[in-house]
């Protein structure tokens, strides 16, 4: 069982937007601006999407968009387009002890 | 253009020893702190530990599961780093990737992984 809880799917039509939840505690996500989101189609490397909640790295669209509120934080694709349809994962810095969770990824679906 | 490229996958008896190794170019390696991820069959991503650059004292930090099994290492001089894990049991299958830290506590870039098999 992941750290993070990530809804196991998600979908939406082409131009749509859909945001995608990631939910820990005060101990990860709540506690530290240090959520990051990763693309991943199979097969390949994953991406970073968004880093330290909502910054967005060199060549990334702004359809992207990261934000967070207490535990919970959030991926919003907007105007959907064919190649977003991935496998989404969140991260969270946890303190020292366990410095990295993962959420159990969510299957981004374009209809 | 960042790549990193892993290798020593394959399979592997309980109990049995690999190394992988990561091929870094396109940055400053001797300057980045690595990681290393695994994906088991079906599931999500796991943190498995990482490594500081020897400027920050190339210590490192292992998640629960692995810890006092797995060995991160890094030769700077080759741009390679390394995951030796011992004492393999089927729970450690999974798919491998290195990644490389950005400025915080993110991976900025990530190979495509090499798949290690646990299986008798």
């Amino acid at each position: 069982q992941s750290a993070l809880t990530q809804p196991p799917s998600a979908s939406g039509s082409p131009g749509q937007s859909v945001t995608i939840s990631c939910t820990g505690t005060s101990s990860d996500v709540g506690g530290y601006n240090y959520v990051s989101w990763y693309q991943h189609h199979p097969g390949k490397a994953p991406k970073l999407m968004i880093y330290e909640v909502s910054k967005r790295p060199s060549g990334v669209p702004d359809r992207f968009s990261g934000s967070k509120s207490g535990n919970t934080a959030s991926l919003t694709v907007s105007g959907l387009q064919a190649e977003d349809e991935a496998h989404y994962y969140c991260s969270s810095y946890a303190g020292s002890n366990n410095p990295v969770v993962f959420g159990g990824g969510t299957k981004l679906t374009v209809l | 253009e960042v790549q990193l490229v892993e290798s020593g996958g394959g399979l592997v008896k309980p109990g049995g020893s690999l190394r992988l190794s990561c091929a870094a170019s396109g940055f400053t390696f001797s300057n980045a702190w690595m990681s290393w991820i695994r994906q088991a069959p079906g599931k999500g991503l796991e943190w498995v530990g990482r490594i500081r650059s020897k400027g920050h004292g190339g210590t490192t930090d292992y998640a629960a599961p692995v810890k006092g099994r797995f060995t991160i290492s890094r030769d700077d001089s080759k741009n390679t780093l390394y995951l030796q894990m011992n004492s393999l049991n089927a729970e450690d299958t999974a798919v491998y990737y290195c990644a490389h830290y950005g400025d915080a506590e993110y991976f900025q870039h990530w190979g495509q992984g090499t798949l290690v098999t646990v299986s008798s």
